[in-house]
């Protein structure tokens, strides 16, 4: 999975506690970015970032928040889970912007929250 | 709206055969299109890419045709393989400051022997 790495690959949480999910790569790309995967929709994108500590919104944002400290991690953070963030979470990385370069995908994060 | 579409939704073909997978979007302004394959519990990988002035790209027994007027493309897969059962997905590329991309439902393929 071209040098990306996501921990954990599975979480069960409870309503309402605070969960947080990791990219970590290995291809020193600049751009880095969170999705989630639900069935019958395509990939949403969550957050992005476009280096250190630059970070903007994606479509579905609302509930989440990222930090990026160092170009390899990129970290996504639901502060307080609710059943609707149940899906599969996909972190992505890109040479340039979103379109203009291929992504590569990390192996998904499964989280339910009960 | 920008959107993607595909059809069908899934399809079930035996091993051997050919079928091809639809793509209709109507983002606007274009910028490029790929096609993406995911195996169950794995992210997508990229198949092609096509831009404007393209209209086919092969990558091995697939091969992805754009028709850029009328917003098409499809992903025709010659002679299926048992490891070509995934989801594949139409991503397709609007041209802003940061070329965003919108994605597909894709597609669930299965190939039975």
């Amino acid at each position: 999975d071209a040098g990306i790495t996501q921990s954990p690959r599975h979480k069960v949480t409870e309503t309402g506690t605070p969960v947080t999910l990791r990219c970590h790569q290995t291809e020193n790309h600049r751009y880095m970015y969170w999705y989630r995967q639900d069935p019958g929709h395509g990939l949403r994108l969550i957050h992005y970032s476009y280096g250190v500590k630059d970070t903007d919104k994606g479509e579905v944002s609302d509930g989440y928040s990222v930090s990026r400290s160092k170009t390899e991690d990129f970290l996504l953070t639901l502060e307080s889970a609710t059943s609707s963030q149940t899906s599969v979470y996909f972190c992505a990385i890109s040479e340039s912007g979103q379109g203009a370069s291929e992504q590569f995908f990390g192996p998904g994060t499964r989280l339910t929250v009960l | 709206k920008n959107q993607v579409e595909q059809s069908p939704q899934s399809l079930i073909i035996l091993e051997g055969k050919n079928c091809t997978l639809q793509c209709n979007y109507t983002v606007s302004p274009f910028s490029n299109l790929r096609w993406y394959k995911q195996d169950t519990g794995r992210g997508p990988v990229s198949l092609t890419i096509m831009t404007f002035s393209e209209n086919t790209k092969s990558n091995g027994r697939y091969t992805a045709t754009l028709d850029a007027d009328t917003k098409q493309s499809s992903l025709h897969i010659t002679a299926s393989q048992l490891s070509d059962s995934a989801s594949y997905i139409c991503v397709v590329s609007e041209k802003t400051s940061y070329d965003k991309v919108i994605f597909g439902p894709g597609t669930s393929l299965s190939v039975i022997p």
